[in-house]
């Protein structure tokens, strides 16, 4: 079945650059998220990239998809506090009538301050 | 303000009891599903239902059953549950499946945290 890899955990201190990486093996995708989930949280939409374009910026995020080595990564500007959360990396795909969302095992980023 | 609304954020059981697990939403959606989250495993999809009083199973459905009555509401259910059942337990819902952009985005609930002991 499809598979989608992630990192366990990353660290990063306060102001600095973050980029959680994420691979995936369905060459049928279509939609790549990412979700965010705080403590204590449900997951919520972070951002998404349609599986044509191969990079989407939304403030302090850049999403960059090279579908062909099946590699998605989230970038994330001037990291805050606030920003520390087990990040999910998820694609959607599938062939038939449902597409299945596949997600990761979730990237935990703290930040330090 | 969209909401899926899980009934329990903590539920403690004995092995062996049947368990409920309630989740619902106020938006309409046709999709409901339930994940369960363990540490190093993501989440993983149990069951998922696209329409009132239809079910499939997603990729561990052993020990499990659904229901879905209603179109606003997506019970699991643990008939005799066991301790490796402890978990995180995700209910979310999304639109109609396809490749519209407004069909993108499944809504989670807070979780439910059970344990069985």
């Amino acid at each position: 079945g499809e598979d989608v890899e992630q990192s366990l955990f990353l660290s990063v201190r306060e102001g600095d650059s973050s980029v959680i990486n994420c691979t995936y093996t369905d060459s049928s995708s279509t939609y790549l998220y990412w979700y965010k989930q705080e403590p204590g949280a449900g997951l919520q939409l972070l951002t998404y990239i349609f599986s044509n374009m191969d990079m989407k910026q939304d403030q302090r995020l850049t999403v960059l998809l090279n579908k062909k080595d099946k590699h998605l990564s989230l970038r994330i500007a001037d990291t805050q506090t606030g920003d520390s959360a087990i990040y999910f990396c998820a694609e959607k795909g599938g062939s038939g009538g449902y597409q299945k969302v596949t997600f990761g095992t979730g990237t935990k980023l703290q930040v330090i301050p | 303000d969209v909401k899926v609304t899980q009934s329990s954020r903590y539920l403690v059981k004995r092995t062996g009891e049947k368990v409920f697990l309630e989740c619902v939403q106020d938006m309409d959606h046709e999709n409901m599903f339930w994940y369960r989250q363990d540490p190093g495993l993501g989440l993983r999809l149990i069951y998922f239902s696209y329409d009132v009083k239809m079910k499939e199973k997603g990729d561990i459905p052993e020990g499990y059953s659904v229901s879905r009555e209603k179109k606003e509401r997506f019970s699991l259910i643990l008939e005799s549950a066991s301790t490796n059942q402890t978990s995180m337990y995700l209910c979310a819902s999304s639109q109609t499946q396809g490749l519209g952009l407004r069909n993108t985005e499944a809504f989670f609930g807070q979780g439910t945290r059970l344990t069985v002991v």
